[in-house]
């Protein structure tokens, strides 16, 4: 079992639609969880980072974490085209080691 | 957020040759720099912590003497692979974390990425 999985998608929805990408995990040492948005052939860029639960919001942009259920979710409000990327979620216990999700890919239909 | 520049961002080469991608930190320093590869809709995997003035620490399964690592400066980190094959192939990225901020691990900036190709 891998420690983080995610589903690939694809994901499709119209604009304006609340959006809900999902990672669960194995490994109860992850205490920092973050979001990146990858755009085709382009690098990762940090959308949200999280430690430990909680709840975390920036502007459209919500990230839950759900340590009991090893469960993140990242949650984009009136969604946009422009919001249409491949998202990967990505965990750590401490140090530098991120271990990623496979990424869902969004794609937002004017 | 801190600026990571990669370069080339796309090289194809015959195989047998080397190849040099070069990471950048623009805007910031930093003492260790991760190289990762990607293949077409699969994740990340970490291939090496790059280390400045240090060797490189490497992940199982890579090869040290393939993915040549330097990390010569605070700002500049080097991947070259070498004799590459086509299975080399892969869009490699490198990520960058900001001198000062220890354990803060959310704060980790990536590049654009370098797309290889090798016939």
């Amino acid at each position: 079992q891998k420690e983080v999985e995610q589903d690939p998608g694809p994901l499709s929805v119209p604009e304006g639609a609340i959006v809900s990408l999902n990672c669960t995990y194995s490994n109860s040492a992850f205490q920092y969880f973050m979001w990146y948005r990858q755009y085709s052939r382009k690098g990762p860029e940090l959308l949200m980072y999280t430690y430990s639960s909680g709840n975390k919001e920036d502007g459209r942009f919500t990230a839950q974490v759900d340590k009991s259920s090893k469960y993140i979710s990242l949650f984009i409000r009136d969604s946009q085209p422009s919001d249409s990327a491949t998202y990967l979620c990505a965990m750590a216990p401490s140090g530098y080691a991120l271990n990623f999700g496979k990424g869902t890919s969004l794609l937002v239909t004017p | 957020g801190a600026v990571v520049s990669q370069h080339p961002s796309w090289v194809i080469c015959k195989s047998g040759t080397s190849v040099k991608i070069e990471c950048r930190s623009l805007d910031f320093q930093a003492t260790t720099m991760f190289w990762y590869r990607q293949f077409p809709k699969q994740s990340l995997m970490l291939m090496a912590t790059s280390n400045e003035g240090s060797k490189a620490t490497y992940e199982q399964g890579v090869e040290k003497d393939k993915f040549l690592i330097n990390h010569a400066s605070l700002t500049l980190s080097t991947l070259t692979v070498t004799s590459a094959h086509p299975e080399d192939s892969s869009f490699y990225i490198c990520s960058a974390r900001p001198m000062g901020r220890g354990g803060v691990t959310g704060e980790l900036f990536f590049g654009e990425g370098s797309r290889l190709t090798v016939l």
